[in-house]
């Protein structure tokens, strides 16, 4: 596509729930990451996604956070068990992949904001 | 491991004004720098980058930002802003080398006031 897309684009969840939030990164794209902005805050590296392979996961912040790309496009981040500190906006960014591609910045899509009620 | 300190957290000027947002920054390797600006419910969009050459930089929107390899800034600045340029900014850090993980700043809310 044309750009970075998330959804939803918000998402109400009760403490406890899981939830699973969509990125689809820009075609041809191989890399792709994760980012959380908590409010107030600039955005936290969360995972780095080099092909299907995730490349650099040391951002996840707990075990109850996965995220996937099972086909090297669509990714998906879940959380388990929410709680209301996990209440942020989380982004997305893609960029042209592999390797010492030091010049690109990323493209960030619009994010999903989560609220955990 | 990287750090960056964006030292202003709110900027109000009046419109046709000029504006500075300062950045510094601390890493025991060399970086990329960056200046990403996000407008009200959207993402981040990238206003200007340092690679390398020139330390002076220009950017979209008239904005450019310098270089200062002793002081370890990277201000951004634009001589005159208009009420669109209301949005937030944050300064971004990457070890060159790397092709992942921005650091970013806390950000600094640039208000253009009539």
């Amino acid at each position: 596509g044309a750009g970075v897309s998330q959804t939803p684009s918000n998402k109400v969840t009760e403490k406890g729930k899981y939830v699973e939030l969509r990125c689809d990164p820009i075609s041809g794209h191989t890399a792709l990451y994760w980012y959380r902005q908590s409010l107030g805050q600039g955005p936290e590296f969360l995972i780095y996604f080099q092909g299907t392979g995730a490349a650099d996961d040391s951002g996840l912040p707990n075990d109850r956070f996965f995220a996937v790309r099972p086909e090297g496009s669509v990714s998906t981040l879940k959380i388990q068990r929410t709680e209301r500190g996990d209440s942020a906006v989380y982004l997305c960014a893609s960029s042209p992949g592999g390797g010492q591609v030091q010049g690109y910045g990323y493209t960030f899509g619009s994010g999903t904001r989560l609220t955990v009620v | 491991a990287q750090s960056v300190t964006q030292l202003d957290s709110q900027v109000p000027v009046f419109e046709e004004a000029p504006v500075e947002l300062r950045c510094n920054y601390s890493s025991s390797v060399s970086v990329y720098l960056f200046w990403y600006v996000q407008y009200p419910n959207q993402g981040l969009q990238l206003l200007l980058k340092y690679l390398s050459g020139s330390t002076l930089v220009k950017g979209i929107n008239g904005f450019e930002a310098e270089f200062n390899k002793s002081q370890t800034s990277f201000h951004l600045r634009k001589p005159s802003v208009h009420i669109s340029d209301t949005a937030e900014y944050f300064c971004a850090v990457r070890i060159r080398g790397s092709n992942y993980k921005l650091t970013f700043g806390k950000g600094t809310l640039l208000t253009v006031n009539p």
